[in-house]
């Protein structure tokens, strides 16, 4: 059974441009989920889209957006790039539905700007 | 707000020593509780996770944590480390949205350096 893929592995923006990063999740979950790992921030929630819907946002400017396709696959948007939203970008998915779930992740996009 | 912090950042162990590492989180409801191990240019993987019954769960590769509600706490423990358990371990908790469970939140990771 395929992992969670994501596109690209990575990705370099100077700032101002704008970055396209998508997941496709494992067949049969219908959340996923977006975290980024910055240097010495750790891991922090960003997006939670399950069923197509938006179903929770972290602490993150509205400039990171994203959406999720009737496939389940999602993307993630930044607009208006800064040099901090250099990081690793990590998807996963789980199936909400099943309240004991674990989440699986993926390897990640490395979004540098310069 | 929910909250996860890890007590070490950076452990230094030989190997064949015990490994503790301590986690607790800020949540008064029902929390699902999970150990990610991120060894050294590989994803995110799951060690072990917590949902109910036996406080005391076993993962993989020789990895266990308790639970102990009453303090908040979900520690990973190993009782021999060997040099390929180098890598960043992170705490996280989920807690439930509705009748499911929502995102994680992670501690800040501890980095598990085993010198051979």
């Amino acid at each position: 059974e395929a992992g969670v893929t994501q596109s690209p592995t990575h990705l370099i923006k100077t700032r101002g441009q704008q970055a396209t990063l998508r997941c496709s999740p494992i067949s049969g979950h219908t959340s996923v989920y977006w975290y980024q790992q910055a240097l010495g921030l750790g891991l922090q929630f960003l997006l939670w889209y399950d069923e197509g819907e938006e179903r929770n946002r972290g602490n993150f400017p509205p400039r990171f957006s994203g959406r999720q396709f009737p496939n389940y696959s999602s993307e993630l948007n930044v607009n208006a790039l800064e040099l901090e939203d250099t990081a690793l970008y990590l998807c996963a998915s789980s199936l909400v539905k099943a309240v004991r779930d674990e989440q699986f992740f993926g390897p990640g996009t490395r979004l540098t700007v310069l | 707000a929910q909250s996860v912090s890890q007590h070490n950042h950076h452990v230094i162990l030989s190997e064949a020593a015990s490994l503790e590492l301590g986690c607790n989180y800020s949540y008064g409801g029902t929390v699902n509780l999970f150990w990610y191990v991120q060894y050294p240019g590989q994803h995110l993987q799951l060690l072990l996770k917590y949902f109910s019954g036996d406080p005391l769960v076993k993962g993989i590769k020789g990895f266990e944590a308790e639970f102990i509600k009453s303090k908040f706490s979900f520690n990973l423990r190993k009782p021999s480390v060997q040099w390929s358990d180098t890598a960043e371990y992170f705490c996280a908790v989920t807690a439930y949205y509705g009748g499911s469970q929502g995102n994680l939140i992670f501690g800040k990771g501890t980095k598990l350096s085993v010198k051979p």
